[in-house]
């Protein structure tokens, strides 16, 4: 099961983090990555985060203004989000790689209910 | 990586089969899923590869493909199955999806 929160409404320019807390699976063997849909449109993969936390990747929309992490013994993944832009409106899902111990070639089997972002003056 | 999606929207009566076709700017092998996802809620897992459902997914759903052309098909439309499907490759960042195709009746 994988909870997210911190969805608020922001001004462009503001920080907001987002958490997603799992449980019902060893958590630190899992990649996790954060995936956002603006309204009305389709996905957009935005960071990943290997099981150790020791490597992680960003879209370009995003690198330099958002960073991923997790805390593994509290089994919680967030996404800092800074230098918030209108454009990064969207509900954010984190969800979990099905494969332990690997960062790709896998799909993502347990997605979140989604956080909405709002970023607007 | 590119993913085309085609059609983007289609629409279907239950008991029709329908073909949703993803076409990769490059190479990608097998790496490849298909998610369905319903109006307000989360993307779920359809196919973990090209043709391999994911765990409790209806056997009316089937998918082929390798290396760029890959295709997912619904043979008997059920009313539950209409939603958007997006396919994205798992083959390197930046991880990509599919725009979208919309099922609708």
């Amino acid at each position: 099961l994988l909870l997210d929160s911190g969805g608020a409404l922001v001004q462009p320019g503001g920080s907001l983090r987002l958490s997603c807390a799992a449980s019902g699976f060893t958590f630190p063997v899992h990649a996790m990555i954060w995936v956002r849909q603006a309204p009305g449109k389709g996905l957009e993969w935005v960071s990943s985060i290997s099981g150790s936390g020791g490597a992680t990747s960003y879209a370009d929309s995003v690198k330099g203004r958002f960073t991923i992490s997790r805390d593994n013994s509290n089994n919680a993944v967030y996404l800092q989000m800074n230098s918030l832009k209108v454009d990064d409106t969207a509900v954010y899902y984190c969800a979990r790689l099905s494969e332990p111990r690997y960062q790709l070639l896998y799909p993502f089997d347990f997605w979140s209910q989604g956080s909405l972002v709002s970023v607007s003056s | 990586i590119q993913l085309t999606q085609s059609p983007s929207s289609l629409s279907a009566s239950v008991g029709d089969r329908v073909s949703i076709t993803c076409r990769a700017s490059q190479d990608i092998g097998s790496f490849l899923a298909w998610y369905q996802q319903k109006p307000g809620k989360a993307p779920n897992l359809l196919m973990s590869s090209p043709s391999t459902l994911h765990t409790g997914v209806p056997s009316r759903f089937s998918g082929s493909g390798s290396g760029t052309d890959f295709t997912l098909t619904i043979s008997s439309l059920q009313a539950e199955d209409f939603a958007t499907y997006y396919c994205q490759q798992l083959n390197g960042y930046p991880l990509t999806f599919g725009g979208g195709t919309t099922v609708e009746i």
